[in-house]
């Protein structure tokens, strides 16, 4: 089946540290994938995204590369802020079909000043 | 302006209790979505309406039943509350296999 495994956290870094969130995904078909972050207390917002392999999408700093051959979608960013802390999620989108968007458990990430 | 609302933000309730959560979109778009997240932040697919018609039902009590008035609303009615329903609930709409955006949640607490 289609499914999304992201590294546990909590990811606990000092500010300026280089974040990676590791995400791996098992999927028929070929997936559009994403990851969403959660700031505390509010709903999802799209972070970035891509759709074929080997694209790259970048957004506020971080970038993530979807990778076919090790089925991965790892999240990156040079220079982790304090308002960076939130919840990251990686998702799974197969197009066609029933249109479902599969989430991973999330990461939580925490950086102190 | 508010693309995605929910009503409303908190709710806290007895068991057996019968409550409602209200979404409304305003961008157009044609799919709605009501997600649940967990305490350890998991997040499930629960419905999905596309014009009004329900596209997913995944394995959820049928306690919990969507209503969809119209394209820009989706409403969740949960008929006679448990414990474990407290949970996050999220809205979400997209134009067809579009971009989600996500409304701010509902916090339900059950007692």
């Amino acid at each position: 089946g289609n499914s999304v495994t992201q590294m546990e956290g909590p990811v606990t870094l000092s500010e300026e540290a280089f974040l990676t969130i590791n995400c791996t995904y098992t999927a028929t078909g070929y997936p559009s994938l994403f990851w969403y972050v959660q700031y505390p207390g509010e709903g999802l917002q799209l972070l970035l995204k891509a759709t074929k392999a080997d694209d790259k999408g970048s957004n506020k700093g971080f970038e993530a590369t979807y990778r076919k051959e090790t089925t991965s979608f790892h999240l990156e960013k040079g220079s982790v802020q304090v308002s960076d802390s939130a919840v990251y999620f990686c998702a799974l989108l197969i197009s066609g079909g029933y249109n479902k968007l599969i989430f991973g458990a999330g990461t939580r990430l925490a950086v102190h000043p | 302006d508010t693309a995605v609302s929910q009503t409303p933000k908190y709710l806290v309730t007895q068991m057996g209790n019968d409550k409602s959560i209200k979404c409304e979109q305003n961008l157009g778009h044609d799919t709605m979505y009501w997600y649940k997240q967990d305490s350890k932040k998991f997040l499930k697919i629960m419905f999905s309406y596309n014009n009004k018609e329900l596209i997913i039902n995944e394995t959820v009590p049928n306690r919990f039943s969507p209503k969809s008035p119209d394209k820009a609303h989706l409403n969740l009615h949960i008929n006679s509350l448990e414990l474990g329903d407290s949970a996050v609930y999220f809205c979400a709409s997209s134009q067809s296999q579009g971009e989600r955006f996500f409304g701010p949640g509902t916090r339900l607490t059950v007692l």
